[in-house]
């Protein structure tokens, strides 16, 4: 099994451009999110989603847009870069938010400049 | 979020000393996971405590859930090099969100 597959690995964008960072899990979970991950900040969450069509906000969800039209499929899209995005981005996904491991994927190491 | 504190952020020990890292909640939890993330690498799921007041063990790992389920620890006996890395709490309140606490990194110093 693949698991949880992110892709890029690493990026860099300039400021005001747009990318979207991809998520793939091939696990039939319904749960997955998006994390950051910032020195001495931990893992905070961005985007969630319970299921197929269904995405709420995290604690960081100002500039991050996410959906939700497979099973498998969980992209993060910011709109328009800004310095303050720069960090580490994790992908994660689990049969359910509530009493199950959450499996993550390897990291998106973005910098905007 | 969530109201969840891990301390301390950074801890340094000589291999073979022993290494406490706590996680503590403003609020009754249902159950903690406990996480290790490597260096470079990304989190990798440890253990899942539900019972008030439960003991695991995974070799020289021991895991706590308080009595009030409101706070955890992990416990490292006699570290070794290869548990270098960043230790993360991920407290379940019965919410959608599934948070983490601010992690303890460790270095270890041969």
């Amino acid at each position: 099994n693949a698991g949880v597959t992110q892709t890029p690995k690493f990026q860099v964008l300039k400021t005001g451009q747009s990318m979207t960072l991809q998520c793939a899990q091939d696990m039939n979970h319904e749960y997955m999110s998006w994390y950051r991950q910032d020195p001495g900040m931990g893992l905070r969450l961005i985007h969630y989603s319970v299921g197929a069509g269904i995405t709420d906000q995290g604690e960081v969800p100002n500039g991050y847009n996410v959906s939700r039209s497979t099973t498998e499929d969980f992209p993060l899209r910011l709109l328009s870069a800004a310095p303050s995005q720069t960090s580490v981005y994790f992908c994660a996904s689990s049969y359910s938010s509530k009493d199950t491991e959450a499996f993550f994927g390897q990291g998106t190491r973005l910098t905007v400049v | 979020g969530q109201q969840v504190m891990q301390i301390p952020q950074y801890q340094h020990v000589q291999e073979g000393e022993d290494f406490t890292t706590y996680c503590n909640s403003s609020t009754t939890l249902s159950n903690i996971q406990w996480y290790k993330q490597r260096p470079g690498g990304h989190p990798v799921f440890l253990i899942q405590l539900v019972k008030s007041g439960e003991v695991k063990k995974q070799k020289r790992l021991t895991f706590q859930f308080g009595e009030a389920k409101k706070n955890s620890s992990l416990h490292i006996t006699a570290t070794q090099t290869t548990d270098v890395g960043t230790y993360f709490c991920a407290p379940h309140g019965g919410g959608n969100q599934f948070y983490f606490g601010t992690g303890t990194s460790l270095t270890v110093i041969p």
